[in-house]
């Protein structure tokens, strides 16, 4: 069974501060798919970050960056500099093995969400 | 155009009655999902459809039926909700339903209220 955990369920910070989010996950699959997804106040989800397990080197994407270690089955996200706009709700989601590509492939495990606000 | 659009954004419904939420994307991807969402909650899948066939049912109640007209139209038919059926539906699509191409774009949702 996959299980994504996200112990911090909201977090407050002052705009410009630097705030990390949390994500553990665990599954007995050997490969998979990590997600970011942000949800701000209107609803949409958007799509931030995909990593496979492969690869586990940590992205940066402007003020975003994701550290990503398979030792610790843990996937953190750190926004740099926070801004009022980055305030949402942000899933760290999972999805089975790479090798997949029948109907179980799409599924995606989701934490239950960090809710992030930014203060100015 | 990394767009999936849904109308309508907010709908107001009677137990008795008969609606349909709409999606659509132009991106030219052959998986597409509804997903459910209570407040404070992730979303829950619902349904997915690949290449216009119907993949998985979670076990969805039969008053949401599912249609998929062509490759970039998902519609989901309500008929006779019950008030705990109120949450945001969100509709996904994504280039293919696993492997590479699997990552999972979302529209802005519908808001139901059902009263």
């Amino acid at each position: 069974a996959q299980k994504v955990t996200q112990a911090q369920t909201e977090i407050s910070v002052v705009e410009k501060e630097d705030v990390t989010l949390d994500c553990v996950y665990e599954t007995r699959d050997t490969t998979y798919y990590l997600f970011w997804y942000k949800q701000p106040p209107s609803g949409e989800l958007v799509f931030l970050i995909r990593r496979n397990s492969f690869d586990e080197q940590n992205e940066i994407s402007g003020r975003y960056s994701w550290n990503f270690q398979k030792s610790t089955s843990s996937f953190n996200f750190t926004i740099t500099a926070s801004q009022v706009v980055d305030s949402a709700v942000y899933f760290c989601a999972l999805s089975p093995p790479i090798s997949y590509s029948g109907a179980g492939s799409y599924q995606l495990t989701f934490g239950k969400g960090t809710k992030l606000s930014v203060i100015p | 155009d990394t767009e999936v659009t849904q109308t309508p954004k907010h709908l107001v419904m009677g137990m008795t009655n008969k609606k349909s939420l709409k999606c659509e994307q132009h991106m030219g991807h052959r998986a597409m999902y509804w997903y459910k969402q209570k407040a404070k909650k992730p979303p829950e899948l619902m349904f997915v459809y690949s290449y216009e066939k119907l993949s998985i049912n979670e076990s969805v109640p039969s008053r949401f039926s599912p249609e998929c007209p062509n490759s970039s139209l998902l519609n989901l038919h309500l008929h006779a909700l019950q008030p705990e059926d109120s949450a945001l539906y969100l509709c996904a699509s994504s280039q293919d339903v696993g492997g590479t191409y699997n990552e999972q774009f979302f529209g802005p949702g519908t808001r139901l209220t059902v009263l």
